[in-house]
């Protein structure tokens, strides 16, 4: 059974361009999260998409956006780059069934921005 | 709001041995996971061990268990016979329930965990 995958593994951007980041969750799980990692701040969520809907978003900026593709697969969008977007992006799947929760991550994006 | 505390920025263990990781959170709901995460120096965030709270029991996987105290709402994940490749970073981490949805995790500031030959 394939993992989570994350695309691309790493990025430098220049200030003010944008960038698009890809999560492909494992196959049956509907529910994709996205989240920053920083040394400074530690691991914060961005948002969470079920079934193409967000069900969930954290406390970032509007320039921060996603969405979720039929078959799952999520992207999320970073407009208009600042330095302090440098992070990594993890991206989780997860899935609630009788055996209980699961929530997988997949390798991460590096961004940079210079 | 639900929060995940990690009050041990960093601890070490000789190989072989054991070692406590602890995590506090707090929620107001009564059904809920509780999950122990480790992040090597690859990035790659690895589920260790799972906790449902309505189960007693404290979880087990092989040499990873949990002390889980739901009244003091404290999480801790033990480590036995402690091996070179655990050393990693170790996020306690709590899945906000929305709806049938656990995909908002709250995680912990991190405990980096030093293994020591």
């Amino acid at each position: 059974k394939a993992g989570v995958t994350q695309t691309p593994r790493y990025l430098i951007k220049t200030r003010g361009q944008q960038v698009t980041l890809s999560c492909s969750p494992i196959s049956g799980h509907r529910s994709v999260s996205w989240y920053q990692q920083t040394p400074g701040q530690g691991l914060q969520f961005l948002f969470e998409y079920f079934s193409e809907t967000q069900r969930n978003k954290g406390n970032f900026p509007g320039r921060f956006s996603g969405r979720q593709f039929s078959n799952s697969r999520s992207e999320m969008n970073v407009s208009t780059l600042e330095l302090g977007d440098s992070a990594l992006y993890l991206c989780a799947s997860s899935i609630s069934t009788l055996r209980g929760v699961e929530a997988f991550f997949g390798q991460g994006t590096r961004l940079t921005v210079v | 709001a639900q929060t995940v505390t990690q009050s041990q920025p960093e601890m070490s263990v000789q190989e072989a041995e054991t070692v406590t990781l602890s995590c506090t959170y707090d929620t107001s709901e009564s059904d809920y996971y509780l999950f122990w995460y480790k992040q090597p120096p690859s990035r790659q965030m690895i589920l260790v061990i799972r906790q449902e709270a309505y189960k007693q029991q404290n979880a087990t996987e092989n040499r990873f268990s949990v002390n889980f105290q739901k009244a003091a709402k404290s999480f801790s994940l033990k480590i036995s016979d402690s091996q070179l490749g655990d050393a990693a970073m170790y996020f306690c981490a709590y899945p906000n329930a929305g709806g049938t949805s656990y995909g908002k995790l709250t995680f912990g500031q991190g405990t980096i965990l030093t293994v020591h030959p």
